[in-house]
């Protein structure tokens, strides 16, 4: 069973842009969870995705969105980056058929901000 | 709110030593746990994990965790370090009711010597 694809791998902004990253869940799963990785504030949960939905919000300000597609891939975009959003993101797959689950993590997408 | 304090950013064990990482929770009710392990330039993966029952796990690698409540404590242990135990631990609570949201650790890195 393939893993949690992420792409792109690397990436390289300047500031005001805007970027979006993608995440494919291991097959038949439904939930999808975005993490940021910085050095400063270690890993933050950003927004969770189920059938479509958002789920689960954490405290990023409206610059950082999420969707989710019928076949459970989802995107990140973060608009208007700063500096400060260099970062890796991180994504995690599960069912999200309810109760707890293993959340699979993908390898992440580094985004450096210039 | 739930915050997770790993004390210890960077560890050194010898070889075949004691590894042992501590993690303390802050939670109005005991969440579930979690311990994952991040290697360089990839994702996370599960250590182990406490739900209910049982307060000692054993998770992949050799590692196990004791959950002590009246300490708020669910600090990682392994007998005898390997090299390739050399990477980052975090340690990461989730409340009941809000499945897949994590709360991370600042993570410890730690260093095997031979």
């Amino acid at each position: 069973k393939a893993g949690v694809t992420q792409t792109p791998r690397y990436l390289i902004k300047t500031r005001g842009q805007q970027v979006t990253l993608s995440c494919s869940p291991i097959s038949g799963h439904r939930s999808v969870s975005w993490y940021q990785q910085t050095p400063g504030q270690g890993l933050q949960f950003l927004f969770e995705y189920f059938s479509e939905t958002q789920r689960n919000k954490g405290n990023f300000p409206g610059r950082f969105s999420g969707r989710q597609f019928s076949n459970s891939r989802s995107e990140m975009n973060v608009s208007t980056l700063e500096l400060g959003d260099s970062a890796l993101y991180l994504c995690a797959s599960n069912s999200g058929t309810g109760g707890l689950e293993t959340q699979y993590f993908g390898p992440g997408t580094r985004l450096l901000v210039l | 709110a739930q915050s997770v304090t790993q004390l210890g950013s960077h560890v050194s064990v010898s070889e075949g030593a004691l590894v042992l990482l501590r993690c303390n929770y802050s939670s109005s009710v005991p969440p579930y746990l979690f311990w994952y392990v991040q290697y360089p330039n990839q994702g996370l993966q599960l250590l182990l994990k406490y739900t209910t029952g049982a307060t000692l796990v054993k998770g992949i690698n050799g590692f196990e965790a004791e959950f002590k409540k009246s300490e708020t404590s669910f600090h990682l242990t392994k007998p005898s370090a390997h090299m390739s135990d050399a990477a980052e631990y975090f340690c990461a609570v989730s409340p009941k009711a809000a499945g897949n949201k994590l709360t991370f650790g600042g993570g410890t890195r730690v260093l095997v010597k031979p």
